[in-house]
């Protein structure tokens, strides 16, 4: 089993709607965690980012994450066709030089 | 500049061949990470460089790959006699502070062995 497990989709939405992206992990030491985007050809693109449990929230974008239930969320409010990318969730443990882990991944696609 | 560069952006190896991959980092950033991406997969970590001091290099999946970073700014990520398996995105990140992970990644370089 994966330290963190994404659904690999595709999710299929129309134009305006919210969309769920969600994550679950295994490791406790687990501190940070973000969101990140990343279009076809490119590199990921950081999206969210937040620390410890809590929602975060930012424009249309809202990052939840609860570290009892070892799952964090990503809301995309009126989803528009240029959200349509991979979805990548990450999580460091907070050491110097400590790596992100990623989950796989949860291709989007906003139909418009 | 204003991004992390990686070059080549694409790079077709004949099986058994050593191929160097170079990021530029933006300048200034302390930390650089490589990472792996598969296709379809998330990218995992194959080492990390504070400064020119290569800190954590436990990622990297054989002896045949080797990183440096000699005056801290510019790496280079090196395979040696690639195998089918190295096929992958290898991609760059760098961060201006130690410990904060919202990394500026590069576009990432295409390998593909053939």
């Amino acid at each position: 089993q994966k330290e963190v497990e994404q659904d690999p989709g595709p999710l299929s939405v129309p134009e305006g709607a919210i969309v769920s992206l969600n994550c679950t992990y295994s490791n406790s030491a687990f501190q940070y965690f973000m969101w990140y985007r990343q279009y076809s050809r490119k590199g990921p693109e950081l999206l969210m980012y937040t620390y410890s449990s809590g929602n975060k929230e930012d424009g249309r974008f809202t990052a939840q994450v609860d570290k009892s239930s070892k799952y964090i969320s990503l809301f995309i409010r009126d989803s528009q066709p240029s959200d349509s990318a991979t979805y990548l969730c990450a999580m460091g443990e907070g050491n110097a030089g400590n790596m992100l882990t990623f989950g796989g991944g949860t291709r989007l696609m906003v139909k418009p | 500049g204003a991004g992390v560069s990686q070059s080549p952006r694409y790079k077709v190896a004949k099986r058994g061949q050593d191929v160097a991959l170079r990021c530029d980092p933006i300048s200034g950033h302390v930390s650089l990470f490589w990472y792996q991406q598969a296709l379809g997969q998330g990218p995992e970590f194959l080492t990390y460089f504070q400064n020119e001091a290569q800190l954590d290099k436990s990622g990297l999946p054989s002896d045949r790959f080797f990183a440096e970073r000699p005056e801290g700014s510019v790496s280079t990520l090196k395979i040696q006699r690639t195998q089918q398996e190295d096929s992958a995105v290898y991609l760059c990140a760098s961060s201006s502070e130690v410990v904060y992970y919202g990394y500026t990644f590069g576009s990432g370089t295409r390998l593909t062995v053939v």
